[in-house]
C-alpha cells in the first residue's frame, strides 16, 4: 500500500525567507502526486499537482514542487514567504490504476513570523 | 456558484446516537468523497463515490455508511455514534479521480 510521510510537523520561518517542506513516499506502482493547503478554519484547496510530464510543477501563491522518483519525493518550495502562506500543508498521492483513493501525510504546519 | 457545502457545520453527539452528515456539490462532478481529519493524522478517506450509484470504502469506514443519493449529493451516516468519532468532517468532490478535489467547509463533532 502507498503510503506518504511528511517529515516536518512544524517549520517557523521568517517572512521574506525561502522554506522548503518535504515530502516522501512509499508506492510500488506509478502514483499522482499533489500539495494542499488548509488555511484556519477552512476546507483545503489545491496549491498544485503532478500527474505527468515536466518534473518541476508550478502552482498558485508562487509555491513549486519537484517530483522525483528515484529519491521517491515531491517537496514542495517557495523563495519568499509572506505571513499570509501561515496554514497547513498535506502532501497527498494516488496510485494510477485507482485515482480516487487519495492518500494524505500528516500535515506540516507553516508559521511565518515578521 | 456554491461548490461544496455541508451540513451541520457543527454538532455534538451522546454516545450511540445516530445522525447523517450531509454534502452537495453544484459543479456537475462524478466522484465524491468523505474524510475525517483528526490532529497529527492529516485527512484519511471514510468512503468514496467513483460514480453515482457505486460506493467505495476508504481507509477508515467501520462505524460509517454512506449514500450517494444522486449526482449532487452524498451523505455520511453514523447510526451508533462512539467517542472515537469526535472529529472534523470534510466532504470533497472531483470532476474524476485524478484532478483537483473541491473541499466543502467541514462539519466539527463531538461525541460525548
Amino acid at each position: 500500500a502507498q503510503s506518504v510521510t511528511q517529515l516536518d510537523s512544524q517549520v517557523p520561518v521568517f517572512e521574506e525567507a525561502p522554506v522548503e517542506l518535504r515530502c516522501n513516499y512509499s508506492s510500488s506502482v506509478s502514483v499522482y502526486l499533489f500539495w494542499y493547503v488548509q488555511y484556519p478554519n477552512q476546507g483545503l484547496q489545491l496549491l498544485l499537482k503532478y500527474l505527468s510530464g515536466s518534473t518541476l510543477v508550478k502552482g498558485i501563491n508562487g509555491f513549486e514542487a519537484e517530483f522525483n522518483k528515484s529519491q521517491t519525493s515531491f517537496h514542495l518550495r517557495k523563495p519568499s514567504v509572506h505571513i499570509s502562506d501561515t496554514a497547513e500543508y498535506f502532501c497527498a498521492v494516488s496510485l494510477q490504476y485507482n485515482t480516487d483513493k487519495l492518500i494524505f501525510g500528516t500535515g506540516t504546519r507553516l508559521q511565518v513570523f515578521p | 456558484n456554491a461548490g461544496v457545502t455541508q451540513t451541520p457545520k457543527f454538532q455534538v453527539l451522546k454516545t450511540g446516537q445516530s445522525m447523517t452528515l450531509q454534502c452537495a456539490q453544484d459543479m456537475n462532478h462524478n466522484s465524491m468523497y468523505w474524510y475525517r481529519q483528526d490532529p497529527g493524522m492529516g485527512l484519511r478517506l471514510i468512503y468514496y463515490s467513483a460514480s453515482e450509484g457505486t460506493t467505495d470504502k476508504g481507509e477508515v469506514p467501520n462505524g460509517y455508511n454512506v449514500s450517494r443519493l444522486n449526482k449532487r449529493e452524498f451523505s455520511l451516516r453514523l447510526e451508533s455514534a462512539a467517542p472515537s468519532q469526535t472529529s472534523v468532517y470534510f466532504c470533497a468532490s472531483s470532476l474524476i479521480g485524478r484532478e483537483t478535489q473541491y473541499f466543502g467547509p467541514g462539519t466539527r463533532l463531538l461525541v460525548l
